[in-house]
């Protein structure tokens, strides 16, 4: 079975400052695929960041950065000079090789104070 | 850049009626895939269809069912409401199964009431 934990329910960044959300994952495939999706108050679902599990190099997306430990099974992602709509719920995805659903972690609510 | 097309984007109804929610995917997309996510909660995975036909399935619930067609919009059913069934469906599309990048919809809200 594939789970994604997200441990951290609330964060709040000053605007202009950098934050970190972080995900732990469980899988027992080689290929998989790790996603961070942002949901503004809209409710659209907001693709930020992508991994490869074969990648060792980590993604970079602009201002977004993830840190990807495969053997911890660790993905985290960074937001670099945070701004105010970056205010959002981040959830952190699996996509399991041979099956495409995505699994969601419970999601990070994250507030930028101006 | 053309998006995930969801219809309707709100819907109202009673228990015990019908419902059909409509997801016409991003063009060239041959992949789709249906997400409940009900308040305060992640997406859950229905279930999704390739080529027309149906590619996986979760937690999708005998009263609902799903199809694809031949211009790959897909509907989902969905009958005998219960209010537990008020939630956001999002509807997602990918460029083929093995593409991983799914780029979703606006949601369409049901509530039941």
């Amino acid at each position: 079975a594939q789970t994604v934990t997200q441990s951290q329910p609330e964060m709040s960044v000053q605007e202009a400052e950098t934050v970190t959300l972080s995900c732990t994952y469980d899988t027992s495939e080689s290929d998989y695929y790790l996603f961070w999706y942002k949901q503004p108050p809209s409710r659209q679902m907001i693709l930020v960041i992508r991994q490869e599990a074969y990648k060792q190099q980590n993604a970079t997306e602009n201002r977004f950065s993830v840190n990807f430990q495969k053997a911890a099974k660790s993905f985290s992602l960074k937001i670099s000079d945070s701004q105010l709509g970056d205010a959002a719920m981040y959830f952190c995805a699996l996509n399991q090789g041979g099956s495409e659903k995505l699994v969601f972690g419970k999601g990070t609510k994250l507030t930028v104070n101006p | 850049a053309a998006g995930v097309i969801q219809s309707p984007r709100h819907l109202i109804k009673e228990k015990r009626e019908t419902a059909t929610l409509k997801c016409y995917p991003i063009p060239r997309h041959d992949t789709v895939y249906w997400y409940q996510q009900g308040p305060g909660q992640d997406p859950q995975f229905l279930i999704s269809f390739y080529e027309k036909m149906q590619s996986d399935k979760g937690s999708i619930p005998d009263r609902f069912s799903a199809q694809q067609f031949s211009d790959y919009h897909s509907e989902l059913n969905m009958s005998s409401l219960e209010l537990g069934d008020s939630a956001l469906y999002f509807c997602a599309s990918s460029l083929s199964p093995r593409a991983y990048e799914q780029y979703f919809g606006p949601g369409t809200r049901l509530t039941v009431t």
